[in-house]
């Protein structure tokens, strides 16, 4: 499959926990990375592998995955965290890159 | 401190060309893959090309193949994307970045405007 399905939007009340998911055949075969954008600045890498997140990165950000489907969670939502986010992976093919459609999400 | 800086955006017209440069500094450049990523202004993001630690193998996305070629310069940390017969869909915020499965290095973009 050469897409990432994300929902386009979702929004939760400061504190809680969201989930945000990503849907490909790709993701059978590869673990996904996912991106924090802010507006006007560039992604930054939030999880990879799976479960690895880069120095800086609070623990209250983590991953998971099932079949072609992924998702990251984020428990106790700050303001902060208000952004897009963007799942990454090969396609199945393991020779091209895909980006997810992003998913904004609005803190409450 | 990893940086990536952009540069050589700009206005166009459609069909021409551009070059865009990467400066990398603060990770040793010739151990990653580099990446071009493209955001349409509002929009999402889109992987342009990529090239390997040497620079022999190169892999194009489908939009740009033909009209775009990347390459690098490990003496001088530097990576490059040579745009041609430019489009106006071609329009957007360039990225120059590393590792983008692993480490995560990203520049700030450089704009490109393809337009009459």
């Amino acid at each position: 499959s050469s897409e990432l399905t994300q929902d386009p939007a979702v929004s939760v009340a400061l504190g809680q926990a969201v989930r945000i998911t990503c849907q490909g055949d790709s993701l059978r075969i590869y673990y996904p990375t996912w991106y924090q954008q802010k507006s006007g600045q560039a992604p930054v890498l939030v999880i990879h592998g799976n479960k690895y997140r880069p120095s800086g990165i609070p623990d209250r950000f983590a991953a998971s995955g099932s079949g072609d489907t992924a998702s990251l969670t984020i428990t106790e939502v700050q303001a902060e965290d208000e952004a897009v986010y963007y799942c990454n992976s090969r396609d199945s093919s393991g020779v091209r890159w895909l980006f997810g459609g992003g998913t904004k999400l609005t803190v409450l | 401190e990893v940086q990536l800086v952009e540069s050589g955006g700009g206005l166009v017209q459609p069909g021409g060309s551009l070059r865009l440069s990467c400066a990398a500094s603060g990770f040793i450049f010739r151990s990653y893959w580099m990446y071009w990523v493209r955001q349409t202004p509002g929009k999402g993001l889109e992987w342009v090309a990529d090239i390997n630690q040497d620079g022999s193998q190169m892999t194009y996305g489908d939009s740009v193949r033909g009209r775009f070629t990347i390459s690098r310069d490990n003496a001088k940390n530097s990576l490059f994307l040579q745009m041609n017969s430019l489009r106006a869909d071609d329009t957007a915020l360039y990225y120059c970045a590393g590792g983008i499965a692993t480490s995560g290095y990203w520049g700030q973009g450089t704009l490109v405007t393809v337009s009459s």
